[in-house]
């Protein structure tokens, strides 16, 4: 199993630029994250999905969308992209509501 | 205010010593991650437990639910543990969101 990937790992963008941000489980987990890091905030959620179709928003949803039409895939897309989106995204997956969360290895996105 | 709180934020040992980094949340919970984030970058789950007490390796987390605190400890701590301690919970009750915390960065001198 390759468990969760993201690409691209490293993206740069000018403000007003949009993009899509990929995320995929081989797993076969009804549960997808998107979190963004920045530093001393800790990890926050950005929109998540409980499985194919159903998504909901976390705690930092603007400027962000998602959809889920398969249970693989899990892309967020960044509307119009401004400098306070500069941060590192991580999407996880897990198999259902209390079990152990599997992180993708993050993308580094930088908006000028 | 965070729901989730860690101490300390930072934390230097010398190798071969016990570490111990608290948790506390503030809202009722069903339960609660501790996870590892590498000096790479990558994120990997260590524990989730609802009660009592879990171990892996020299790793040991336990939970105490009336007190809303949860403890992380390492063993014969080594170099190779130098790494930030994320702990996370769900936000409420029946909630899918986690919540994390801001994070221990152990350093682990040999």
């Amino acid at each position: 199993n390759a468990g969760v990937t993201q690409t691209p790992k490293f993206q740069v963008l000018k403000t007003g630029q949009s993009m899509t941000l990929q995320c995929a489980q081989d797993m076969n987990h009804e549960y997808m994250s998107w979190y963004r890091q920045d530093p001393g905030m800790g990890l926050r959620l950005i929109h998540y999905s409980v499985g194919a179709g159903i998504t909901d928003q976390g705690e930092v949803p603007n400027g962000y969308n998602v959809s889920r039409s398969t249970t693989e895939d899990f892309p967020l897309r960044l509307l119009s992209a401004a400098p306070s989106q500069t941060s590192v995204y991580f999407c996880a997956s897990r198999r259902g509501r209390r079990e152990t969360q599997y992180f993708g290895p993050g993308t580094r996105l930088l908006v000028l | 205010k965070n729901e989730v709180e860690q101490s300390p934020q930072n934390l230097t040992a010398q190798e071969g010593e016990f570490i111990t980094i608290n948790c506390s949340y503030s809202v009722g919970i069903s339960a609660l991650h501790w996870l590892q984030q590498h000096p790479g970058g990558g994120i990997v789950s260590l524990f989730m437990l609802s009660s009592g007490k879990k171990k892996h390796g020299r790793l040991i987390a336990t939970i105490n639910i009336q007190e809303k605190h949860s403890s992380l400890h390492i063993t014969a701590s080594h170099p190779r543990d130098s790494a930030v301690y994320i702990c996370a919970s769900y936000s409420q009750g029946g909630s899918e969101k986690l919540v994390f915390g801001k994070g221990t960065k152990l350093t682990v001198n040999p």
